[in-house]
Order: structure tokens, then sequence, then C-alpha cells
């Protein structure tokens, strides 16, 4: 039973694509993350939800944009897919917001962008 | 300065070795601290949170240092199944967010 879950695994799209990564949690938490794994393995964070309100936009393009419909699910939607997209991006999800306690990450998504 | 820091390595060592990893944070206000293990092509996942106090879980020890701002993981009587990268992270006050270090990687030999 996954706690968090993203879908795809694995995205092979090209230049210029629209394209979507769907996050769900099961674990009652109330706050939710996206994060970036680039090619040297640094993780970093994009975006935090907190019941639905977004709390964090850490500097990112506004072509990604984030969409929490309800606190168990957090979806991430990227226009013009450029060749830097491609990495990891990994949803999270806490019990509460500020890190007091651990996060939960989802297998994450592989994205390629040729 | 990166706001958390750690040796990258490898850290190449024998099974039975311990080994041990030091992180950095800059930012004082920071309030939680973990340990997280990644396996290639894997997610990040929780080894142990660390405790003003330290804390201990099997083989694995985790220390914190407030005052000279550094976490450390400590690896006793390694196994080839602790090969992985560890994540050091640290939860700002008032940040909402999870920091993470770039990972350093152990490599268990046999």
């Amino acid at each position: 039973d996954t706690a968090v879950s993203q879908t795809p695994k694995y995205l092979v799209t090209q230049m210029g694509n629209d394209k979507s990564i769907k996050c769900e949690q099961n674990l009652g938490h109330d706050t939710m993350y996206w994060y970036k794994q680039d090619s040297k393995k640094f993780l970093k964070i994009m975006f935090s939800y907190n019941n639905k309100e977004l709390i964090i936009n850490e500097t990112v393009p506004n072509r990604f944009s984030p969409k929490s419909p309800d606190k168990a699910h957090l979806n991430l939607h990227i226009n013009s897919l450029e060749l830097g997209d491609s990495a990891v991006y990994f949803c999270a999800s806490s019990h509460t917001l500020g890190g007091n306690t651990e996060a939960f990450f989802g297998q994450g998504t592989r994205l390629t962008v040729v | 300065r990166k706001e958390v820091e750690q040796d990258p390595g490898p850290f190449n060592v024998p099974e039975g070795a311990t080994v041990a990893f030091n992180c950095t944070y800059s930012n004082s206000a920071s309030q939680s601290f973990f340990w997280y293990r990644q396996d290639c092509r894997k997610e990040p996942k929780l080894l142990m949170s660390v405790y003003s106090s330290g804390n201990e879980d099997g083989r694995f020890t985790a220390q914190l240092n407030r005052a000279s701002q550094y976490i450390s993981l400590l690896i006793r009587d390694s196994k080839l199944s602790d090969s992985a990268t560890y994540l050091c992270v640290v939860a700002p006050s008032g940040t909402y967010k999870y920091i993470f270090g770039t990972g350093t990687r152990l490599k268990v030999l046999a």
C-alpha cells in the first residue's frame, strides 16, 4: 500500500511539449512538496503546499504550475518543456508544515526532454 | 556558502568497518534534522531523525552539535547493504521546507 505515489514513473517527451505529473498521498498529511533532483543528484525544493494552499514557490519558472485539488493530491504541470527540465521529480508529504516531522517521498518521475 | 554541506565522497570501506559522515548547516534557526538514505535510482527514505540529545538505532548513531552547527552519522560494523548515498537534511524554523545536502556516497566493499 504505497504511501506517496506519483505517475508516471518515466516520461520522455520532446522540447516544447506540455506534460503533467500526478501525486497522491494516503497518509493523511497536510503538507505536500515537489522536489527536483538534477544530474548532480542535488535535491532542491520547488513548491510546498499546505491544505491545498501554496506556501513556497522557490523561484521556479512559471512554466511549472502546481495544482492541489485537495490535500491528498499535488500535481505538477509543465508547459513548453526545455532540455534543462530533464531531471527526476519527487513528490513528498509531511504531517505538518514546518519540517518538524519527517517527509515521505514518492518513487520519483524521471523526465527526459529530447 | 551552501545551506547544507556534505563531503560527497565516495567513502570506500571494507565490510565491518566503522565510518562517520559529517554535515554542516548555515542557518542557526534550523530546528529539525534528519539523515536520509537514497539508493541508486530510488527515492530518499528516512534513516533517522537527529535529536539534540543524540540518538542511536542499532548500528547507526546520529549526533547534533548546535553550537558548531554540524550533524554526524556513525555507522558501525558496515554491511554491503549499507552502500548508498546518505543525505543530510535540515528544516529551518519558519521556512516550511526540507533542505538537503548533496549527499555522501558510501561503498562497502566485500
